[in-house]
């Protein structure tokens, strides 16, 4: 059974960068036909997407966030990574990484989620 | 970017009540649509993919209906576990988008 973990930073300091990594275990990030994706949800909001990366390496960003995001993928450490430069409190969220078959692109499986506060 | 509006934004419903949720997009997905259970403090969970496929493990009380613009989740007999938030996903084109969530409680 694939799983998914978050970690990294839970504080970040406004205007630095925020950066997570999601650990896939039970499976290989490696063996195709899924994207990889990052979604957050502020306390009490609903769910962003924020991007998603192909085994490839190939990425998709969400236009409102594209300016700040960088998603890559370490296939050594069968993991992938969310880097958003220059936070605000705006930003404050859980931040889930999830996985979608890319026929269809529905999240069948998801990390617990790590939750980040930006604050001084 | 497609636009995914819920109705309602809140029910609070008897055990064992029927619960329709809908899901309108700004424009035509066709089946593009799939829905998730989030319950409190829990990572969101796939009920339904394309419109009306119950994903793996899902009960069969759930359903999914519609395509083009409009869309349906059915709960038959609601069950007091089914307290969560229901959110529509649309995946027929970038950036993907959701849905602001449908609360259900229960009575």
């Amino acid at each position: 059974q694939l799983q998914l973990q978050e970690s990294g930073s839970g504080l970040v300091k406004p205007s630095q960068t925020l950066s997570l990594t999601c650990a896939v275990s039970g499976g290989s990030i490696s063996s195709g036909g899924y994207s990889w994706s990052w979604i957050r949800q502020p306390p009490g909001k609903g769910l962003e997407w924020i991007g998603y990366i192909y085994h490839s390496g190939s990425t998709y960003y969400n236009p409102s966030l594209k300016s700040r995001v960088t998603i890559s993928v370490d296939r050594s450490k069968n993991q992938f990574s969310l880097k958003l430069s220059s936070v605000t409190a705006a930003d404050t969220a859980v931040y889930y990484c999830a996985r979608a078959h890319v026929g269809d692109h529905a999240f069948d499986i998801w990390g617990q989620g790590t939750m980040v506060t930006v604050s001084s | 970017e497609i636009v995914l509006t819920q109705s309602p934004d809140f029910q609070s419903v008897t055990p064992k009540e029927k619960v329709t949720i809908t899901c309108r997009a700004s424009q035509s997905i066709g089946s593009s649509l799939h829905w998730y259970q989030q319950k409190p403090d829990q990572s969101p969970k796939l009920l339904i993919k394309y419109a009306s496929q119950s994903f793996s493990g899902v009960p069969s009380r759930f359903s999914g209906s519609g395509s083009g613009t409009d869309f349906t989740l059915t709960i038959n007999s609601l069950e007091a576990e089914d307290a969560a938030t229901y959110y529509c996903h649309q995946s027929s084109s970038l950036p993907l988008t959701f849905g602001p969530g449908t609360k259900v409680d229960i009575k």
